[in-house]
């Protein structure tokens, strides 16, 4: 059974830093790429970045370029999100999904799993 | 303002047939594939239709996704009560080279 759990959520002042992980089990790890999503409270969904299986490509959203940092270590099966330079607006559920596919392509990747999420609060 | 439309809410009673619409541009739905993924209230979301039509093993064949021009539909027949959840569309957009949602629509079954 795909199992993600992420970690790493939590109350932090803006401007500061936190790093998210993404535990992985059930599956290849090493054969998918994988995504990073969030969800504002009581908002719609917002895909944030995503990063390939062997961390050759990775994309981002315009609003987190240059601040936030995907990256992935296949030997412990993790998924990471280091979100630097955080603001209000980046308050919202971190969701770790799985890709269909290796290489997250433009077009044809899809989230065929998710994590439960973590909550980052971002508040002075 | 998110990037592909859906209506906010839709409604329909149980055993109907319901539909629910997203719309977009040249640059998304009307040149790449359309996902749908739906939330149960208080759950991650959990793909529901991938590559416009088809279906994940274990998602009913009561739902069903099309695509025409620029905008997609997902149809819900023989609706029940545990359909109740929000509904989201998605597309890749090669304008902003980013993955997009719509705003989700709410479905109550009545």
């Amino acid at each position: 059974e795909v199992q993600l759990v992420e970690s790493g959520g939590g109350l932090v002042q803006p401007g500061r830093s936190l790093r998210l992980s993404c535990a992985a089990s059930g599956f290849t790890f090493d054969d998918y790429a994988m995504h990073w999503v969030r969800q504002a409270p009581g908002k719609g969904l917002e895909w944030v970045s995503d990063i390939s299986w062997n961390s050759d490509t990775t994309g981002y959203a315009d609003s987190v370029k240059g601040r936030f940092t995907i990256s992935r270590d296949n030997a412990k099966n993790s998924l990471y999100l280091q979100m630097n330079s955080l603001r209000t607006e980046d308050t919202a559920f971190y969701y770790c999904a799985k890709d269909n596919g290796r290489a997250a392509a433009a077009g044809t990747a899809h989230f065929d799993y998710w994590g439960q999420g973590t909550l980052v609060t971002v508040s002075s | 303002q998110s990037v592909l439309t859906q209506p906010p809410s839709a409604s329909g009673t149980p055993g109907q047939r319901v539909t629910i619409s997203c719309s977009g541009s040249n640059s998304n739905i009307g040149s790449n594939y359309v996902y749908w993924y739906q939330q149960l209230p208080g759950t991650a979301p959990k793909l529901l239709i991938y590559s416009i039509y088809q279906r994940p093993s274990g998602v009913p064949d009561r739902f069903s996704g099309s695509k025409s021009g620029t905008s997609a539909s997902l149809a819900i027949r023989g609706l029940r009560s545990d359909d109740e959840a929000v509904y989201y569309c998605a597309a890749w957009d090669d304008s902003l080279s980013g993955r997009v949602f719509g705003g989700g629509t709410k479905l109550t079954v009545l």
